[in-house]
């Protein structure tokens, strides 16, 4: 069955830390996966996904298919990375369902 | 703001009971989609609708229905609601159906006495 598991419901770190959120998934296939998040009173919202391969707000991610990994970083946390963030999964490719993980709420502290 | 929009933002009701949820797609958009997400489950996806017809279902109960009208705007009916029902329905829409072009919503709050 497929799955997606984020074993930190909770990550706090001081600014200036490199933080990184663990993302594990359970599929045979080729799956698309994504990191999403949730700022305080705001709406969920995609930060990105393994496909474009890139940088957002400085949190990169790689798929790691042997480790069935898809863990989030970035080097040097700031304050404004405080959120709520979800890693999902989209299978197979082109599917048009996501599935959740739990979630990591993420705290940076002064 | 022009994005998607959700009606009510909160709804108490009562165990047995039936409540409507309403979602405005963003302009343009063809795609809605439904979750919810509670404490024990997560986010968990419902049901996807595209230019008024069902695309895709999740783990949507038996007493749960939704459905797209003309207009583009969706429906999620919940029926003889249970305490675990209690949990907050997001919303999103997109242009063409692509998971990774979704606009989430605000959600509304259900809590189920």
């Amino acid at each position: 069955a497929q799955r997606v598991t984020q074993p930190e419901k909770l990550l706090s770190v001081f600014k200036g830390a490199p933080v990184e959120l663990k993302c594990n998934y359970s599929y045979s296939g080729s799956p698309e996966l994504f990191w999403y998040v949730q700022y305080s009173r705001q709406r969920l919202q995609l930060l990105l996904r393994h496909i474009s391969r890139e940088s957002i707000k400085g949190f990169t991610a790689d798929l790691n298919k042997g480790e069935t990994s898809f863990h989030l970083k970035k080097p040097f946390a700031q304050e404004e990375d405080s959120a709520m963030y979800y890693c999902a999964l989209s299978a197979p490719q082109g599917a048009q369902k996501l599935l959740f993980g739990q979630g990591t709420r993420l705290t940076i502290n002064p | 703001d022009s994005g998607v929009t959700q009606t009510p933002k909160h709804l108490i009701t009562a165990t047995g009971q039936r409540v409507t949820l309403r979602c405005s797609p963003r302009s343009g958009d063809l795609s809605v989609y439904w979750y919810q997400q509670s404490l024990d489950q997560g986010l968990q996806f419902l049901i996807q609708y595209y230019n008024g017809e069902e695309r895709a279902k999740g783990n949507i109960l038996e007493r749960f229905s939704a459905q797209q009208f003309p207009d583009l705007h969706s429906e999620l009916n919940l029926s003889s609601l249970e305490l675990g029902d209690s949990a907050l329905y997001f919303c999103a829409s997109s242009v063409e159906g692509r998971v990774e072009t979704q606009y989430f919503g605000p959600g509304t709050r259900l809590l189920v006495l």
